[in-house]
């Protein structure tokens, strides 16, 4: 069946240091969309992309849609310790939604 | 509390006990969905509905496992004959045309 990887799993960083996670498809994606799940909290939508190429831009994060809709990135500038928490990324064709595995960022402050 | 709530928010049961959650979703949000989410791991789809109809249901999903949502507002899942395996949290989320998903602070089943 159809899977959504991301990498990496996790990912340390200084405070003030950027941030990256990935996530691919080997399918065309859908939609794609971006949620971040605090420690003991539920998944909070982001954003949502839908056509190729698309770039979004919500303060310090920007959020990436791949030319061939099957892989997109989420890229944090500068972190801050409020940004600690799991990146989910989603495909949400059709009335099943697939959720990758997420990435945990860790900020050091 | 206009958003989605779930009940109960913890559960502990013994294996083979059956078990019911319940979800109300935001008001007037007419697509709702299951996921259960392991440690480590994200949201699993379940099952999603457009008002009161069942219109996908994940094949993971065994026969143990039934939702209902008969009057296109709140949504129960059940488990009958519980298993240690199926431990995790159960989250639901609603949604409206505009495809965003709002989540549900989750259940957290615990089968001893």
């Amino acid at each position: 069946g159809q899977q959504v990887m991301q990498i990496p799993q996790y990912q340390h960083v200084q405070e003030g240091e950027d941030f990256t996670t990935y996530c691919n498809s080997s399918t065309t994606l859908s939609n794609i969309q971006w949620y971040k799940q605090r420690p003991g909290g539920h998944p909070v939508f982001l954003i949502q992309l839908v056509k190729s190429g698309e770039v979004k831009k919500q303060k310090r994060l920007t959020f990436q849609f791949g030319e061939a809709k099957k892989n997109s990135s989420l890229h944090i500038t500068a972190t801050q310790t409020t940004d600690v928490g799991t990146y989910f990324c989603a495909d949400t064709g059709g009335f099943k939604t697939i959720f990758g595995a997420g990435t945990r960022l860790f900020v050091k402050a | 509390d206009t958003g989605v709530s779930q009940d109960p928010r913890h559960k502990i049961t013994k294996r083979g006990q059956n078990v019911t959650f319940r979800c109300d979703p935001i008001s007037e949000h007419n697509r709702l969905y299951w996921y259960r989410q392991t440690l480590g791991q994200g949201p699993e789809f379940l099952t999603y509905f457009q008002n009161e109809a069942q219109l996908e249901k994940s094949r993971l999903l065994s026969d143990r496992f039934s939702a209902e949502r008969p009057k296109g507002s709140f949504s129960t899942l059940e488990i009958q004959r519980t298993e240690q395996g199926d431990s995790a949290m159960y989250l639901c989320a609603s949604s409206s045309s505009t495809d965003t998903q709002y989540f549900g602070p989750g259940t957290r089943l615990t089968v001893l």
